[in-house]
């Protein structure tokens, strides 16, 4: 099956700075690229998702690149706020299943 | 419109015993699907199914069975309890096959004595 891997598992930024978390997967044939945030206590919620035919997708201040040669996505939050703090997930579907990566909990200091 | 919801919320359960973890959504999805949620491990996937009538397994089955006898509802059985299934379970909903989006649950946190 597929194997993705998150990186950094922490990330403290100071806000206003940039964040930028990186994921790794294993099979080409993965062609779907979702980024979750995970609020304490509650279910993971959609941020930005990219499918595989696309490069680059931006959503305000948040956006997503994949490099699919390389295999391998990234999400990049810039002018962050306190309110980004959470555990992110990415995620690969891979013929109907999807796989995560083991999250990273980003810290944003007022 | 409550999109999904789980029941229960928690639950403390002896090894041994039979459970059921009810998963319903509103918005008409295909495409359901089971995880569980453990420190450091990220989700995994349990089971999925991706049409009423249809299931197939995820990355960690074992211990585990669901039905999908209609669209909305999706539950998901444990038999015969394990501290090893102690976990967040979260279920989420999507439309497979186009947009392939998942929207989650709030979860249910199950301790198993």
């Amino acid at each position: 099956g597929e194997n993705v891997e998150q990186h950094p598992s922490t990330l403290s930024v100071q806000e206003g700075d940039s964040a930028v978390i990186k994921c790794t997967y294993s099979d080409s044939a993965s062609n779907y690229f979702p980024w979750y945030k995970q609020e304490l206590g509650k279910g993971p919620q959609l941020i930005i998702d990219i499918r595989s035919n696309v490069g680059e997708k931006k959503d305000q201040r948040i956006a997503v690149t994949l490099n699919k040669t390389a295999k391998h996505f990234s999400l990049h939050i810039t002018e962050t706020q306190p309110e980004d703090s959470a555990v992110y997930f990415c995620a690969a579907r891979n013929f109907n299943k999807f796989y995560f990566g083991s999250g990273t909990k980003l810290n944003v200091k007022p | 419109i409550a999109g999904i919801t789980q029941a229960p919320t928690s639950q403390i359960l002896a090894a041994g015993r039979r459970m059921t973890l009810r998963c319903t959504q509103d918005m008409r999805h295909n495409a359901m699907y089971w995880y569980r949620q453990d420190l450091g491990l990220g989700l995994r996937l349990i089971h999925y199914s991706n049409t009423a009538g249809t299931t197939g397994k995820g990355e960690v089955p074992d211990g585990y069975s669901v039905s999908r006898a209609n669209t909305d509802d999706f539950p998901l059985t444990l038999a015969s309890a394990v501290p090893s299934q102690t976990s967040v379970y979260f279920c989420a909903s999507g439309v497979a096959g186009t947009s392939y989006e998942q929207y989650f649950g709030p979860g249910t946190r199950l301790t198993v004595t």
